[in-house]
Order: structure tokens, then C-alpha cells, then sequence
């Protein structure tokens, strides 16, 4: 079975700082999609970045960015510069390429980013 | 232009009754995914739907669940004698397309089931 883990239920970090959230997930395909999705109190969910499987190059959009470790499944989100709106809940999700449109998510971190 | 909306936003309902979920994609998004939140688990996906194809329903719990989608316009998911297990946020999702595409929330539906 497919699954995705996010140990870390809860985390803070001080404004300004930088935070990695852990992901780790259970596969045998070869090829997929890793996405980290961000809800922040009482508003919609939004995509933070995402990944392809075949890609070496961990993604980069702006102070978020992965480190995906294809070997050890394993895809972290690090938040640099951490600001007061990075204050969310965040959820990792995988979909393999072929055989399923189904997502996976995993259950989330709580992140708070304090002034 | 417009989000994914849905209603209701709170729905109440008595156990063994029957309610109906809607969602209104975004203008021209082929893609649909209905999820289930329950309190501090994720996402659990129900059902995709693409186009005019014949739609994924692997992630739906039981036959009590169904949705419709006609076209590439509203959804809607169906609970059938509702139970106090299926109490929980029911979100809409849409995209353009494949599964690499962004996925673009609703707001969802709470739904309690006393």
C-alpha cells in the first residue's frame, strides 16, 4: 500500500528563522508526484510546491524548497526567512504517474511561526 | 476570476438522513476531486473525475457514497443514511487537468451527523 508520513505533528519556528518539515512516503513506482500543500486558519488550501520523481533537482519556488531523496523516500520542505503568514497546516501528497488519478496525503504539520 | 466554491458551508443532519454536497469548480477546469478531512487526520480522496471520462471512485468509503459531475460543470457528492462516522469536512478540488496540475481548493462543507 501507498502511504505518506509526516512525523512531526506540531513545530514552531521564530520569525525570520528557517524550519524543514519531514515527509516520507511508501512506494514501488518508479515514477510520481510529491506536492506540499499548505492550509493556513480558516482558508483554503493551497499548493506550495511540488516535485517529479525523475527529476534530480530539488524544487525551488522562492524561500520554500525541497530536499528529495528519491533512494530513502523521503521529501522535506524547508522554509527559509519564515514569516507570520507561513503560519499553517502542512501536507505532503503523492501521486503516481500511471494506473490512478488518487492523491495520497499524509496528516499534516501543524507550523506556527512566532513574532 | 472565481474560485471553487461549495454548499453548504455547515450542514447539520440527523443519523439515517441523506444529504447532498455541491461543488462549482473553476470555469473550464476538466479535472474534479472530492476529499474527506476528518478532524486532525488529511485528505482522504473519494472519487476524481476527468472530463467526460468514466470517473475514479476507488477512494469512496461504502455504496452510501456516490457523486455526479455533468461535464466539466458542478459536482455533486451524496451521502446516503448517514452515519456518525461520516462526520467530517468534505473538499472540492479542480484543476486544469493532469495530475501534475494544481489542485485548487474550495472552501468545503463541515458536516455533522448527530
Amino acid at each position: 500500500a501507498q502511504t505518506v508520513t509526516q512525523s512531526q505533528p506540531e513545530m514552531s519556528v521564530q520569525e525570520a528563522e528557517t524550519v524543514t518539515l519531514s515527509c516520507t512516503y511508501d512506494t514501488s513506482e518508479s515514477n510520481y508526484y510529491l506536492f506540499w500543500y499548505k492550509q493556513p486558519p480558516s482558508r483554503q488550501m493551497i499548493l506550495v510546491i511540488r516535485q517529479e520523481a525523475y527529476k534530480q533537482q530539488n524544487a525551488t519556488e522562492n524561500r520554500f524548497s525541497v530536499n528529495f531523496q528519491k533512494a530513502a523516500k523521503s521529501f522535506s520542505l524547508k522554509i527559509s526567512d519564515s514569516q507570520l503568514g507561513d503560519t499553517a497546516m502542512y501536507f505532503c501528497a503523492f501521486t503516481p504517474t500511471s494506473g490512478t488519478y488518487k492523491y495520497i496525503f499524509g496528516t499534516g504539520t501543524r507550523l506556527k511561526v512566532l513574532a | 476570476g472565481a474560485g471553487v466554491s461549495q454548499s453548504p458551508s455547515n450542514k447539520v443532519t440527523e443519523k439515517g438522513k441523506d444529504v447532498e454536497l455541491r461543488c462549482d469548480p473553476i470555469s473550464g477546469h476538466t479535472a474534479l476531486y472530492w476529499y474527506r478531512q476528518r478532524l486532525g487526520q488529511g485528505l482522504e480522496f473519494l472519487i476524481y473525475f476527468q472530463g467526460n471520462s468514466a470517473p475514479d471512485k476507488s477512494g469512496l468509503p461504502s455504496d452510501r457514497f456516490s457523486a455526479e459531475r455533468t461535464g466539466e460543470s458542478v459536482s455533486t457528492l451524496t451521502i446516503q443514511r448517514t452515519q456518525q462516522e461520516d462526520s467530517a469536512v468534505y473538499l472540492c478540488a479542480s484543476s486544469s487537468g493532469g495530475q501534475w496540475e494544481t489542485q485548487y481548493f474550495g472552501p468545503g462543507t463541515r458536516l455533522l451527523v448527530l
